[in-house]
């Protein structure tokens, strides 16, 4: 049953510690995107990724927030120096994308909270 | 830009009452629209989608929607709800023209279902 894997599922941290989380995309697909979600913005596109390059990270606050694909297997979302304000559900997705109607395949969300 | 509007934050109904659940989009060309549902503590996954094929479109659990173009709309039905419906959904319209997938998602609504 192929499906994107999320780590960690749920953080609890203090401000201004680093925080790393990591997605798992499905086997064969080349595009990854972050989301992040909370109740006042609704779900937000940090960043999205092809066959593992960044193709736009401009929904990211760059002075806090790096995103990377180290190889094709695993993505990661960084935020340092944490803060309350980063409070939120953060999703990845996977896709194998020929064109702009593929479906978009969610992993179960990594939940921050920063205190 | 492209967008969605989601009329409704919050839509209750009976069990074997209609469901109809409100999106509205603005695209400056032909768009390409989804609806992906999310339950509580998981990720989302896709209902159903518009490509242009054709304007009325089925997807999983009983849900359709219908694509009008002279509303600009993509309204989100079922005949009769079952309690399992009750989760929140999101309509979403591919992002950029000639898009690589990435979506844009509307603020959400939540789906009560009473027995």
């Amino acid at each position: 049953d192929a499906r994107v894997t999320q780590t960690p599922r749920h953080k609890v941290t203090e401000m201004g510690q680093e925080v790393t989380m990591r997605c798992q995309p499905i086997l064969g697909h080349n595009t990854v995107f972050w989301y992040r979600q909370t109740m006042m913005q609704g779900l937000e596109l940090l960043a999205y990724f092809r066959n593992r390059a960044p193709l736009d990270d401009s929904g990211m606050p760059k002075d806090r927030f790096s995103a990377e694909m180290p190889d094709a297997t695993l993505a990661t979302l960084k935020i340092q120096p944490s803060e309350p304000r980063d409070s939120a559900v953060y999703f990845c997705a996977s896709a194998a994308l020929a064109g702009p109607t593929g479906e978009l395949f969610f992993g179960e969300g990594s939940r921050l909270t920063v205190l | 830009a492209q967008s969605v509007t989601q009329l409704g934050s919050h839509v209750s109904v009976s069990e074997g009452a209609l469901v109809l659940l409100r999106c509205n989009y603005s695209s400056s060309v032909p768009p390409y629209l989804f609806w992906y549902v999310q339950y509580p503590n998981q990720g989302l996954q896709l209902l159903l989608k518009y490509t242009s094929a054709a304007t009325l479109v089925k997807g999983i659990n009983g849900f359709e929607a219908e694509f009008k173009k002279s509303e600009t709309s993509f309204h989100l039905t079922k005949p009769s709800a079952h309690m399992s419906d009750a989760a929140e959904y999101f309509c979403a319209v591919n992002g950029w023209e000639g898009s690589q997938g990435n979506l844009i998602f509307g603020k959400g609504t939540k789906l009560s279902v009473k027995p």
